[in-house]
């Protein structure tokens, strides 16, 4: 079956360095990957969509990559700040179009 | 905006009770689904429409009824209550998608629902 994986554990980063999330797929290759951020409380928020051939995407301090080789997709977000820790999300559709979706990291950025 | 709008936020119900879950959207989304998120687990599609009139099924099913008579709404319902249902509930709606063309979702604040 098609399963996304991503850290379980939390990560946490010191304030102004670069916090990197990582995204795993398995028995699939997806055109597409997308990235959300979620807040306690509240729905996912849709931050970056990727495709597969577009290697890199980048949105201010957001980054993320697409390996189609290593079926890996990387979430940067550089220079962090306290406001950035959220649980982030990814997700990309399955062979019947509907998204699946990884558990989510939790990102905790220390002043 | 009101964007997707969740209601009701929280809810207690019994074992073996009934009830209804409402979720609307006013972007004209053709597209809109209902997921349920539980502690270590990746959202999971419950049910879905592609637009008014059609609906299907995701990945779990059971339990659960949707309908979809407007663009605006997709009520979920819960049949008859179990505590495997207590789960956070999240509706969500996009653009309608291809494979030329992925779209964002959209999500409302969720349901938080306990069965006792």
């Amino acid at each position: 079956s098609q399963k996304i994986e991503q850290n379980s554990e939390a990560l946490n980063i010191q304030e102004g360095k670069t916090a990197t999330l990582t995204c795993n797929y398995t028995n699939y290759s997806p055109a597409y990957l997308q990235w959300y951020r979620q807040d306690p409380g509240r729905g996912p928020v849709f931050l970056l969509l990727i495709r597969e051939n577009e290697k890199e995407k980048r949105k201010e301090r957001l980054k993320v990559t697409f390996d189609t080789t290593l079926k890996q997709s990387l979430f940067h977000i550089t220079a962090s700040q306290p406001a950035d820790s959220a649980t982030y999300l990814c997700a990309h559709r399955d062979s019947n179009y509907q998204l699946i979706w990884g558990a989510g990291t939790k990102l905790i950025i220390k002043p | 905006n009101a964007g997707v709008t969740q209601t009701p936020k929280f809810q207690v119900l019994k074992t073996g009770q009934s009830m209804t879950l409402q979720c609307a959207q006013d972007m004209n989304h053709e597209y809109m689904s209902w997921y349920r998120q539980d502690p270590g687990m990746g959202l999971r599609l419950i049910h879905y429409s592609v637009g008014a009139g059609i609906t299907d099924q995701g990945e779990v099913p059971n339990g659960y009824n949707v309908s979809r008579s407007t663009t605006e709404d997709f009520p979920l319902r819960l049949l008859s209550a179990a505590p495997s249902q207590t789960s956070v509930y999240f509706c969500a709606s996009s653009r309608a998608y291809s494979r030329g063309a992925d779209q964002p979702q959209h999500f409302g604040d969720g349901t938080r629902l306990s069965i006792l």
